[in-house]
């Protein structure tokens, strides 16, 4: 079953905005990743963040982990229309250290 | 060139043949993994290779067989193809959970579409 839940399943935004994106999940984790995937291409890992940590930033990319609430977002300032992709998150649990993925959130940011 | 490389990256096949994907990878990596991307339901899991003597099933494991021939190859073979394993199979590596430099960040290959008519 998947491990992580995403809201929203397709985001359409202008060039400029600010792209929100959230990820929630069921069980103890030792870390929440993003990731991203163009069209029909690999994933690419965005950043990761451990579960004693509460936000992280990467150059445009911030991302938050509430373990009370078991939810992540992904924030992505300033969007361009290369940002346009599907935006996975992904956790690694404590037991197997194995990756679940989320169903993804299509992100669709026009020039 | 690519770190993880799969093969082939498209391959179109009937109803009941046999399939082989197969994986290299250049990064070092003991861990590799396969996945199935369908549209909607995000990666699920196939199969897992901690090391070339220990294979796992994952959360969708029938109908899939894997052969770890080597640290670098991980192949994914379906024995007999049906339309509903039409899908985009990605192979990933990551470092050892043992290793300093683990946090479980998977490194992916570029896919392999497959559609079984």
């Amino acid at each position: 079953s998947q491990q992580g839940e995403e809201d929203p399943q397709a985001l359409s935004i202008q060039e400029g905005e600010n792209a929100t994106m959230n990820c929630s999940y069921k069980t103890s984790i030792n870390n929440l990743q993003w990731y991203r995937q163009n069209s029909g291409r690999g994933l690419v890992h965005l950043i990761l963040i451990r579960s004693n940590e509460r936000e992280k930033h990467s150059g445009r990319l911030r991302v938050t982990l509430d373990t009370s609430k078991k939810s992540s977002s992904l924030l992505i300032t300033a969007s361009r229309a290369a940002d346009t992709a599907s935006y996975f998150c992904a956790t690694k649990d404590t037991s197997y250290g194995k990756l679940t993925f989320g169903q993804g959130t299509i992100l669709t940011v026009h020039p | 060139d690519a770190d993880v490389t799969q093969t082939p990256r498209n391959r179109i096949t009937k109803t009941g043949k046999r399939i082989m994907l197969e994986c290299s990878q250049t990064k070092g990596h003991d861990r590799m993994y396969w996945y199935r991307q369908d549209p909607g339901l995000g990666l699920r899991l196939i199969y897992y290779s901690f090391d070339v003597k220990d294979i796992n099933k994952g959360e969708i494991s029938d109908g899939y067989s894997v052969s770890r021939q080597a640290q670098a190859k991980f192949s994914l073979s379906l024995e007999s193809a049906i339309p509903n394993q039409t899908a985009l199979y990605f192979c990933a590596t990551s470092y050892p959970f043992s290793s300093g430099e683990n946090t479980g960040e998977l490194f992916f290959g570029e896919g392999s579409r497959l559609t079984v008519l």
